[in-house]
């Protein structure tokens, strides 16, 4: 299967404790998104990756959080200091700028996230 | 700010009947509008979106959507609902100049027999 991967699928941890996510892209694929998804809502945008470069990142997006994409493939999502308002499902999204498929984004299973 | 409103948490439409999902939006740019399904257990799929041009868009599965720009909706619609259909829908946009998708809150589609 060549779509989105992303490890680990669930992650419990304490609140205080940092976390890290994975996202594997589609291989061609240069831009990569994150969202943050809760029971009865939408996904919300968190930030996007253009190759390696962020280039748009949200106000969700708490100074404990950070995303990196080091060499324009995989991306990491860390969450420091976790709180319980960070329990959620993390989906990470990858498209092609141009071409046919232009503006699809094609989403991993995400990873869910379960601070106690 | 861009956004977008489902209005309807649910729509039960009987197996054969046509079925119509509410979108509307708003957005300061050109829109750019999504749909997206979310099967139990599964990852959200793409079904269609209108970036430019005629306002009816064919997607996946025999889905479609009208954009309406006077009425900023984009609703989608299917002919003839299967049993099959009945998912999670979310309608998205975002402004043309820009990567931020919003969506919104989830349409539940049960397609009864």
């Amino acid at each position: 299967d060549t779509g989105v991967s992303q490890n680990p699928r669930h992650k419990i941890t304490k609140r205080g404790q940092n976390v890290t996510f994975r996202c594997d892209p589609i291989s061609e694929h240069n831009r990569l998104y994150w969202y943050r998804q809760t029971l009865g809502q939408g996904p919300e945008f968190l930030t996007y990756f253009q190759n390696e470069a962020q280039l748009e990142k949200s106000r969700l997006l708490s100074d404990r959080f950070s995303a990196e994409r080091p060499k324009g493939s995989f991306s990491t999502l860390e969450i420091q200091r976790t709180e319980q308002g960070d329990s959620a499902m993390y989906l990470c999204a990858s498209s092609l700028s141009g071409g046919r498929s232009h503006n699809e984004q094609f989403f991993g299973p995400g990873t869910r996230l379960t601070v106690l | 700010a861009q956004s977008v409103a489902q209005p309807e948490d649910q729509v039960n439409v009987a197996e054969g009947n046509p079925l119509t999902v509410k979108c509307t939006y708003s957005v300061s740019g050109n829109p750019y509008l999504f749909w997206y399904v979310q099967y139990p257990n599964r990852g959200l799929q793409f079904l269609l979106k209108y970036i430019t041009g005629d306002n009816l868009v064919k997607g996946s599965y025999g889905f479609e959507a009208e954009f309406n720009k006077s009425q900023t909706s984009f609703h989608l619609k299917k002919p003839s609902a299967l049993v099959s259909d009945s998912a999670l829908y979310f309608c998205a946009v975002r402004d043309g100049g820009y990567q931020k998708v919003t969506f919104g809150i989830g349409t539940k589609l049960q397609v009864i027999p």
